[in-house]
């Protein structure tokens, strides 16, 4: 069984730029989740998704964005970029909104700022 | 802002010596506390999901226990092994937000040969 799997694995962009990060789910999750890591700080939730619909929002600025499709893979939008965005970004997935259920996470994308 | 703190930050230990760590959480709107090891380099793995008070949790060399009256959890390692050189997270579940994980900062173990 595929793990979650996340693209691209390193990606660099400039201030005020935009950026787009991809993630699958193990396969029949229908539970997505985002976490950022940047440097010297724990892991911090920004988003969960939940059959196409955001269930919860952590305390990031509205310029951190994203959706989930259909098949169930999910997109996270990075507007107006700042130096401070630079982090390591977790994507983990679940079977479904029970929040008994452990989170499974993949290798994540390492986003640089210039 | 929820408030969980792992203790020590990081821990060296020798090969076949047992060792333990801490998580501590707030005590009210607890739904489950979450297990990771994170190996350098490798994604989070999911140890345990534990969500009544007094769990006791077990894989392998490793087990978990749990007091949600308190607001603690215990991560045990007996016989430590170079293979279990990694950070251990805790992430607290809350009652009322979802599935939303409130992570602590880890603790860094290494184990030397």
């Amino acid at each position: 069984e595929a793990g979650v799997t996340q693209s691209p694995t390193h990606l660099i962009k400039t201030r005020g730029q935009q950026a787009t990060l991809r993630c699958s789910p193990i396969s029949g999750h229908t539970s997505v989740y985002w976490y950022q890591q940047a440097l010297g700080l724990g892991l911090q939730f920004l988003l969960w998704y939940d059959e196409g619909e955001e269930r919860n929002r952590g305390n990031f600025p509205p310029r951190f964005s994203g959706r989930q499709f259909p098949n169930y893979s999910s997109e996270l939008n990075v507007n107006a970029l700042e130096l401070e965005d630079s982090a390591l970004y977790l994507c983990a997935s679940s079977l479904d909104r029970d929040s008994g259920r452990p989170q499974h996470f993949g290798d994540g994308t390492r986003l640089s700022i210039l | 802002i929820l408030n969980v703190e792992q203790s020590p930050q990081s821990l060296h230990v020798q090969e076949g010596d047992s060792t333990n760590f801490t998580c501590s959480f707030p005590s009210s709107n607890f739904y489950a506390l979450h297990w990771y090891r994170w190996e350098t380099a490798k994604s989070p793995e999911a140890l345990f999901v534990m969500t009544l008070n007094g769990d006791e949790k077990k894989k392998g060399r490793i087990s978990a226990t749990l007091n949600t009256k308190e607001g603690y959890s215990y991560l045990y390692i007996k016989g430590s092994q170079p293979e279990d050189s990694a950070t251990y997270l805790c992430a607290f579940n809350d009652n009322n937000a979802g599935n939303m994980l409130t992570f602590g900062g880890g603790t860094r173990l290494m184990v030397k040969p």
